[in-house]
């Protein structure tokens, strides 16, 4: 079976603290991906990558970077965290030709 | 750009009732559908898929076909049981476009279902 491992399933952070969240997949997937869940607003895409070193920006990329430095795992690191961005986080990954993604069971980030 | 609209929920039903949760899509081109499952406390999973127009996914009693003439891919359960008490996501690929192959998501119906 895919996995995707997060590091963490529930995280309570401070304003202005630097945040790192983590991701590995055990599948050797190329395409790997960063979710924010908010209710009523369904999952948008932070960042994604395609390959080691590469990122893209989705659709809501300010206030966030990614690292990919190894092919299983993909960092969302929050450079200063907001109150904001208390949501839950979803990390996926699919081969490169298909668009099945998998996801790991998610994140729930508190920033007080 | 790419857009997916879906039902608002709760949707509440008995168990043993007929499901339809409404998806509709905006999209270029050919793009997949997919409709995924969040049960509560976890991460989503592929509930099923179709990559072209007129086929329809099925899984665990599920169905949902691609209609291109009214750009929907509905979801449909002849009877629900309670253990299908989760979010619904539908969801549309754009097919790989320099690599990502990424997902558009509707916002999620909430599905209650009570003995």
């Amino acid at each position: 079976d895919v996995k995707v491992t997060q590091s963490s399933r529930y995280l309570v952070k401070r304003t202005g603290e630097k945040v790192f969240l983590e991701c590995v997949q055990d599948m050797d997937h190329e395409n790997m991906f960063w979710y924010r869940q908010d209710p009523g607003l369904g999952l948008r895409l932070i960042y994604f990558s395609y390959d080691v070193k590469m990122k893209e920006k989705g659709d809501i990329p300010e206030g966030y970077s990614v690292s990919r430095e190894k092919k299983e795992r993909f960092s969302l690191i929050l450079e200063s965290a907001s109150t904001n961005q208390t949501s839950m986080y979803l990390c996926a990954s699919s081969f490169w030709v298909s668009a099945e993604a998998f996801f790991g069971q998610g994140t729930r980030l508190t920033v007080v | 750009g790419n857009s997916v609209t879906q039902m608002e929920g709760p949707v509440t039903l008995s168990e043993e009732a007929f499901l339809t949760i409404n998806c509709t899509y905006t999209a270029t081109g050919y793009p997949s559908l997919f409709w995924y499952v969040q049960y509560p406390g976890e991460g989503l999973q592929l509930l099923l898929k179709a990559t072209k127009a007129d086929d329809k996914g099925s899984n665990k009693g599920f169905e949902a076909t691609y209609r291109k003439e009214t750009t929907s891919f509905h979801l449909e359960k002849g009877s629900v049981q309670v253990s299908d008490s989760a979010v619904y996501f539908c969801a549309l690929s754009d097919g790989v476009t320099g690599g990502g192959n990424k997902l558009t998501f509707g916002t999620g119906t909430q599905l209650k279902v009570e003995l």
